[in-house]
């Protein structure tokens, strides 16, 4: 596609439940990021993936949070048992081959109330 | 561990008027650095990247960054600025050496004022 595309744009969830947030990259791009942005803050480093495997997922912040690029092109982030505190902007980006110039989606806004 | 500091929150400029958006770096190894914009309701946008060469570097928009590794600063430039510049704009820096990831800033909010 033209960009990276997110959906959904915005997701309201209880507390305790599950929720997956959809990124589709720019289409040929191998190298594809999870980034969460809090209020007021920068984008924090969540998971990249180099084609299907995950190159690294350091940011992950706990073992409720999971990833998985099966193709190698669509991604999901998965929250389980979802926190109030995992309300944030969830960003998408994806590159060529894993260099700078990423390219961001608009995010998915998570508020878990 | 690698770092980058704003240390202003919001910077105001009257259109026309030259802008700087400010920019500290800590590092290990060469630094990697980079700015993003980020306007309502819209994904970050790539800018610039300082990865080697001139200290001096162009990008989107206009606008372009001088590396200064004696102040260890990366700050953003523009010589004119207009109302449509108004966004926020983050400052990044590769994280660890041969990582592919990046650690941002908090973020600077331009207001260019017409």
């Amino acid at each position: 596609g033209a960009g990276v595309s997110q959906t959904p744009s915005n997701k309201v969830t209880e507390k305790g439940k599950y929720v997956e947030l959809r990124c589709d990259p720019i289409s040929g791009h191998t190298a594809l990021y999870w980034y969460r942005q809090s209020l007021g803050q920068g984008p924090e480093f969540l998971i990249y993936f180099q084609g299907t495997g995950a190159a690294d997922d350091s940011g992950l912040p706990n073992d409720r949070f999971f990833a998985v690029r099966p193709e190698g092109s669509v991604s999901t982030l998965k929250i389980q048992r979802t926190e109030r505190g995992d309300s944030a902007v969830y960003l998408c980006a994806s590159s060529p081959t894993g260099g700078y110039g990423y390219t961001f989606g608009s995010g998915t806004r998570l508020t878990v109330v | 561990a690698q770092s980058v500091a704003q240390p202003e929150d919001q910077v105001n400029v009257a259109e026309g008027n030259p802008l700087t958006v400010k920019c500290t770096y800590s590092v290990s190894g060469n630094p990697y650095l980079f700015w993003y914009v980020q306007y309502p309701n819209r994904g970050l946008q790539f800018l610039l990247k300082y990865i080697t060469g001139d200290n001096l570097v162009k990008g989107s928009y206009g606008f372009e960054a001088e590396f200064n590794k004696s102040q260890t600063s990366f700050h953003l430039k523009k010589p004119s600025a207009l109302v449509s510049d108004s966004a926020l704009y983050f400052c990044a820096v590769r994280d660890t050496p041969g990582a592919n990831n990046l650690f941002f800033g908090t973020g600077t909010r331009l207001t260019v004022i017409p």
